[in-house]
Order: structure tokens, then C-alpha cells, then sequence
């Protein structure tokens, strides 16, 4: 089954700083990966995916992921932090239920970023 | 214009009571799905539906239906709300069914007493 966890629960930066968001996943073939954030009481965004194109993959808002195979990760970066950053940051993997890399998705337990000034 | 619209966002009822939570879309999307969060933050896909087929998450209790009285609209009906129903319900739509990228609502704060 496919699945992801999110390695930290919360991570706090320092504004400015370097943002790291861990992601491993679990799939039996080639998943599509996603990343959304959710800012206090909105709705999801979705932030960028990766759906076996180049294995680094830009979103929005100056993020990026890379896509690591021998790893089965799919960390989340910025280079520099912002106080709008502040939010919860879900891992997302589509679960193949409609064949291939397609289907419902299957998300993480969320990280919780927190930005000082 | 908001591309995924839900009402209300908060929703206060007790125990017992039946509810509604109505989900519009106006992104020409053919498919919505419902979400839960709960109280941990976790989401959970309750249902995936379009013009052809009603996906439903075999966790879901059949005191949960999905109505769509069409393309744009996916209405969430709850009967007999129970104090674990308290989680925010977010509405989702996509392009094709499993595509992967989707857009959601604000959510709807359901509080059960």
C-alpha cells in the first residue's frame, strides 16, 4: 500500500533561514508525489507535485522538492524563510487506485512550520 | 471568484440532528471528493465522485451521502450526528478522476454537543 510520513511534526526557522520539510513514501511503482500547505483556517493549496517528469520539481512561493528514488524521500526546501511560511505543510502520495500513478490521495500527518522574526 | 466555495464554515448542532454541508465548485471540474481533518490535523478522503462513479471510503459510516445534484455541486448530507463528527469537512474537485491535483475549499467546522 502506498503510504508517506512526514518525519517532523513541527520545525521552526528563524526568518531568512533555510526551510527543510522531510517526506518519505512507500509505493509499489512510480507515485505521484505532492506537497500542500494550509494556512491557519484556509483550505489546502496545493504547492507543487512531481509526476515522474525531472525529479526536481519548483512551486510555488520560492519551493522546491526533489524526488529521490534510492531514498524514497521527497523533502521540501526554500532557501530562505519567510514569516508568510508559517503554516502546516502536508506530504501527499496518490495511492494508484484508478491504475498507474493515478488515484485518490493519501496524505501525510502534516508539518507544522513555524517562522521567528 | 472563488473556485471552490463551501457553506457554512461553521456549523454548531447536537447530537442526534441531521446536517447538511453544501460544496460548490465553478472550475468546470468533473470530479469532488469530501475530506475529513481531524482534530490532529489528519486528512482522510471520505468520497470521490463524478458524473460516472461514487468512490466511498470503506471507513465511512453510511450515515455519511454524497447528493450532487450536478457537475458543479457535491452536497455532503450527515444523519444522526454523533460527538466523533466534530472535524473539519473539506470539498475538493479535480480534472479527471485521480489526477492528483486538486483544489479545496476553506473547509467547514462542524462542532457536535
Amino acid at each position: 500500500a502506498q503510504s508517506v510520513t512526514q518525519l517532523d511534526s513541527h520545525v521552526s526557522v528563524s526568518e531568512g533561514t533555510p526551510v527543510l520539510l522531510r517526506c518519505n513514501y512507500s509505493s509499489s511503482y512510480s507515485p505521484s508525489l505532492f506537497w500542500y500547505v494550509q494556512h491557519p483556517n484556509k483550505g489546502l493549496q496545493l504547492l507543487l507535485k512531481y509526476t515522474s517528469a525531472a525529479t526536481l520539481v519548483k512551486g510555488i512561493n520560492g519551493f522546491e522538492a526533489e524526488f529521490k528514488k534510492s531514498e524514497t524521500s521527497f523533502h521540501l526546501t526554500k532557501p530562505s524563510a519567510h514569516m508568510s511560511d508559517a503554516a502546516e505543510y502536508f506530504c501527499v502520495v496518490s495511492d494508484g487506485s484508478y491504475g498507474g500513478s493515478q488515484g485518490n490521495l493519501i496524505f501525510g500527518k502534516g508539518t507544522k512550520l513555524s517562522v521567528k522574526p | 471568484d472563488t473556485a471552490v466555495s463551501q457553506t457554512p464554515k461553521y456549523l454548531v448542532t447536537q447530537m442526534g440532528n441531521d446536517k447538511s454541508i453544501k460544496c460548490e465548485q465553478n472550475l468546470g471540474h468533473d470530479t469532488m471528493y469530501w475530506y475529513k481533518q481531524d482534530s490532529k490535523k489528519f486528512l482522510k478522503i471520505m468520497f470521490s465522485y463524478n458524473n460516472k462513479e461514487l468512490i466511498i471510503n470503506e471507513t465511512v459510516p453510511n450515515r455519511f451521502s454524497p447528493k450532487s445534484p450536478d457537475k458543479a455541486h457535491l452536497n455532503l448530507h450527515i444523519n444522526s450526528l454523533e460527538l466523533g463528527d466534530s472535524a473539519v469537512y473539506f470539498c475538493a474537485s479535480s480534472r479527471g478522476q485521480g489526477l492528483g491535483e486538486q483544489y479545496f475549499g476553506p473547509g467547514t467546522r462542524l462542532t457536535v454537543t
